[in-house]
């Protein structure tokens, strides 16, 4: 079965400074993974995805992740941070992106501080 | 268009109404989805229709029912609803990743 751990609940960072999220996951068999972010009130927006090929994925607003398979981890980072990415962000693995299941982390609240 | 659009936004009904949610997408996606979403909690699959025919069903009960009437458009029909139900009620639709809607938040009274 497949399973997706974000290591922290909440991360308080000020603005301008990097910010790495943190998520691990468990599966048998190939994996493919995303991050969205939901800003309050809304629905989620799919920041980046990792379904084969280089290891770096670059997303939107300036996000990037790293899928590394021997650590089963996919972190999230960003260089610098705006207020304006405060919000929530959860990482999902799915075993078939076209039609199957997708598994989210319980999520990890960015809070960005002026 | 590359959006999906979900109605009402909102919506506040009593235990004994029926109310249906209506979701709809115009990307040529042949999946659909149903999340149920609590504060502060990811998004819980409840339903997902693939080519029009519902593939997977997470044991949601029964005063939940959907309907996917084309590959356009996705229902989800309530009956006898509990104030537990209350949450965000998410539509999305796939063909690589999923995209999702702005939800109809559901109030139970």
């Amino acid at each position: 079965a497949q399973s997706v751990t974000q290591l922290d609940s909440q991360v308080p960072v000020f603005e301008e400074a990097p910010v790495e999220l943190r998520c691990n996951y468990s599966s048998s068999v190939s994996v493919y993974l995303f991050w969205y972010v939901q800003y309050p009130n809304q629905g989620l927006q799919l920041l980046l995805k990792y379904l084969s090929g280089s290891t770096l994925v670059k997303g939107i607003n300036g996000f990037e992740a790293e899928f590394n398979k021997s650590q089963t981890s996919f972190h999230l980072r960003k260089p610098s941070v705006h207020i304006s990415d405060t919000a929530e962000y959860f990482c999902a693995v799915s075993d078939a992106p076209h039609t199957g299941k997708l598994i989210f982390g319980q999520g990890t609240t960015l809070q960005v501080k002026p | 268009d590359t959006e999906v659009t979900q109605t009402p936004k909102h919506l506040v009904m009593g235990m004994t109404n029926k109310k249906s949610l209506k979701c709809e997408q115009h990307m040529g996606h042949r999946a659909m989805y149903w999340y149920k979403q609590k504060a502060k909690k990811p998004p819980e699959l409840m339903f997902v229709y693939s080519y029009e025919k519902l593939s997977i069903n997470e044991s949601v009960p029964s005063r939940f029912s959907p309907e996917c009437p084309n590959s356009s458009l996705l229902n989800l029909h309530l009956h006898a609803l509990q104030p537990e139900d209350s949450a965000l009620y998410l539509c999305a639709s796939s063909q690589g990743e999923q995209f999702f809607g702005p939800g109809t938040r559901l109030t139970v009274l």
